[in-house]
């Protein structure tokens, strides 16, 4: 399955909304539990990624709530509301529907 | 507290083997449901997923790599090895291993990660 992100790379205001989108090339919504097999990474300079969003909503513990996702089926959004500096980074997305993972060629958020 | 720590040798030369170890701790590859993968990143590109082994000896590897690609068992219970064969310079990357899990049938993505390993390919 193929991940492709859009933009590549964009500048935001501090204060103001970015907003990441990635499109799989195969449906990754399984029916069985009606949940899209769809993550967000946030990776900054010389870390490793982390774990931001599954199930393309869910957030994990400890993430902040003005980071949201949304879609479902092939097509997902990162959105990230009041935009701070921390927020900084590169955003990749992630299908785990197939057995053989795959990721987006990753975002580049810049203030 | 899960944590994982990547290990093996920063260069390595053209044809080479590579031989990189996972140290975990905080979970047991015997528990079922639990998964160690490796993904690799060059300098300055994006994430590539390379392989993954699972609590029952089940293993994946991405395609276009298979053929080079083995993962493992360590020696300890506690580590994962990944071999790759014939390394090119464009294998220079920095490669991470991450912990995965499955509850209740229902498998999550990559919930913990390694510091990550750079390795250089070069004369």
């Amino acid at each position: 399955i193929v991940m492709t992100q859009s933009p590549d790379s964009l500048a935001v205001s501090l204060g103001e909304r970015a907003t990441i989108n990635c499109k799989s090339s195969q449906n990754i919504l399984y029916r069985s539990n009606n949940e899209n097999y769809l993550a967000w990474y946030q990776q900054k300079p010389g870390q490793p990624p982390k774990l931001l969003i599954y199930w393309a909503s869910t957030r994990e513990s400890g993430v902040p709530d003005r980071f949201s996702g949304s879609g479902s089926g092939t097509d997902f959004t990162l959105t990230i509301n009041s935009l701070q500096a921390e927020d900084v980074a590169v955003y990749y997305c992630q299908q785990y529907y197939d057995t053989l993972p795959s990721f987006g060629q990753g975002t580049k958020l810049e203030i | 507290q899960i944590t994982l720590k990547e290990s093996g040798p920063t260069l390595v030369k053209p044809t080479q083997t590579l031989t990189l170890t996972c140290t975990f701790s905080g979970f047991s590859l015997t528990t079922r449901g639990v998964g160690v993968g490796w993904i690799r990143q060059p300098p300055g590109k994006a994430l590539e997923w390379l392989a993954l082994i699972y609590w029952d000896d089940d293993k994946r590897y991405s395609p276009s790599l298979k053929s080079r690609l083995t993962v493992t068992e360590g020696t300890s219970k506690n580590q994962v090895v990944l071999t790759m064969t014939n390394m090119d310079p464009v294998d220079t990357a920095t490669y991470y291993c991450a912990h995965r899990r499955k509850e209740n049938g229902i498998w999550y993505p990559f919930d913990f990660w390694g510091q990550g390993a750079l390795v250089t390919v070069s004369s």
